[in-house]
């Protein structure tokens, strides 16, 4: 079972930043947390992944409490091509596989 | 360079019949997996493949899928006999081999093969 929890749809305007929150209170020290989309139709996307400190790359910000219970996804600029299902996942520190939640269904709205 | 490719895009056949599905990985990347999403379900797990070794198939739902990957390069999941249950998009993924410090590396999903069991 995923050990995360989402809400599950949420919604943002075009140009605004979305934060999708996600709590994963039973991480463990070992842990990272990743973040993937799956946009329709298609295959799911890898955004970004952090362990303690918060991230930033070109896609998102991933901001992460400092008792590692919850993050926040950042999309600082939402476009219409940002709906998509956003996937919280926590991984052991090895090529684990990918155990998928319910997620997050995003909507940005024009 | 080019991401995880997927053959067919799309499959129908008829309950009974077999169906194989082929993934080209990532060059160099050791690491493949396959993952599938049945109608309103969750993505989920299949296998995992290091190189051309089972590292963990605890997801296949039973012995109807066989999946190899023979060299070590591309893989394919053959379903035999298909069953209407096994209609779902199937997705592959790879990615390079943990580092020392066991950082997982991000997995690159395929577009899938959408499967339809009649």
């Amino acid at each position: 079972d995923a050990k995360t929890t989402q809400p599950p749809s949420m919604d943002c305007a075009e140009g605004r930043a979305a934060n999708l929150p996600c709590n994963h209170s039973t991480i463990s020290g070992n842990e990272y947390v990743y973040w993937y989309r799956q946009i329709h139709s298609q295959g799911p996307q890898y955004i970004i992944h952090g362990l303690k400190n918060n991230e930033t790359n070109e896609m998102a910000s991933l901001i992460i409490t400092e008792d590692r219970k919850s993050s926040t996804l950042i999309l600082p600029h939402a476009t219409l091509r940002d709906t998509a299902v956003y996937y919280c996942i926590v991984r052991v520190a090895r090529d684990d596989k990918i155990i998928f939640g319910k997620g997050t269904r995003l909507h940005i709205l024009p | 360079e080019a991401g995880v490719t997927q053959f067919p895009s799309h499959s129908v056949i008829e309950k009974g019949q077999t169906v194989t599905l082929r993934c080209d990985p990532i060059s160099g990347h050791d690491n493949l997996y396959w993952y599938r999403r049945v109608m309103g379900k969750e993505i989920k797990f299949l296998l995992h493949f290091v190189k051309e070794s089972k590292q963990d198939e605890s997801g296949m739902p039973n012995n109807r899928f066989l999946a190899e990957r023979t060299g070590g390069t591309y893989s394919t999941l053959k379903v035999q006999p298909a069953e209407l249950e096994d209609s779902g998009v199937y997705f592959c993924a790879s990615s390079q081999l943990g580092g020392l410090a066991g950082l997982p590396y991000e997995q690159y999903f395929g577009p899938g093969t959408r499967l339809t069991v009649t």
